[in-house]
């Protein structure tokens, strides 16, 4: 199992751009969460999925920022219309069953950086 | 509102030093916390949760409810030990399902 797959590692956009980050969770693993790492913050929660389903996304701005998880296919963080302060590591976890245990299983995170 | 607080950014011990790193938690319900660990160009992981009363790699952590913490301990610091770590609590995320709210993280260097 290769665990939770993210990519692009890296990304670089400019101003106004559109940013695309995809996950991969573990094979069996249906519940996906995406977590951000602001310079000098902590892991901020941003969205819990499942297939197909939005659980929650209390973390999520309320504008330019969405988050889908496809029947098929990766679940993606889409950012429209970047700005230099959307610059951060994007982290993606997976468990197959909704942090009931607690444990999450993280990737390797996706690091943005808006110019 | 749930809140996980480590108030230490860094930590500095040599090796063999005990060491604790600190974890306090605002929660209303009954708490479930656990400690993820960052070793250097590694992923996150899991290092231990407080309902399995269990020693990790040497560290314990008891949870306390009267004083809101979930202290990290470990009697004899290794360098190998030199990591980021997390304090997380698990809060309800609509319906039956679950969310970890992270601390800020502390930062350990275990000098030689």
């Amino acid at each position: 199992n290769a665990g939770v797959m993210q990519n692009p590692r890296h990304l670089v956009r400019r101003r106004g751009q559109e940013a695309r980050l995809r996950c991969s969770p573990m094979k069996g693993h249906s519940h996906v969460y995406w977590y951000r790492q602001l310079p000098e913050e902590g892991l901020k929660f941003m969205v819990y999925l499942q297939k197909e389903n939005i659980i929650d996304e209390s973390g999520m701005p309320k504008e330019r920022f969405s988050a889908e998880f496809p029947k098929e296919g990766p679940s993606i963080l889409r950012i429209q219309q970047v700005v230099r302060g959307d610059s951060a590591a994007y982290f993606c976890a997976s468990s197959p069953t909704g942090s009931s245990t607690g444990e999450l299983f993280f990737g390797e995170g996706s690091r943005l950086t808006v110019l | 509102a749930q809140r996980v607080t480590q108030p230490e950014k860094l930590l500095s011990v040599f090796k063999g030093a005990p060491v604790e790193l600190k974890c306090n938690y605002s929660y209303s319900g009954s708490p479930e916390l656990f400690w993820y660990v960052q070793y250097s160009r590694q992923r996150l992981q899991l290092l231990l949760r407080h309902i399995s009363r269990e020693s990790i790699k040497g560290f314990t952590a008891d949870l306390n409810k009267g004083e809101t913490s979930f202290h990290l301990k470990k009697p004899f610091a290794q360098e190998e030990d030199s990591a980021m770590y997390y304090c997380a609590l698990n809060t309800p995320s609509g319906g039956s399902n679950y969310k970890l709210t992270f601390g800020k993280g502390t930062l350990l260097t275990v000098n030689p």
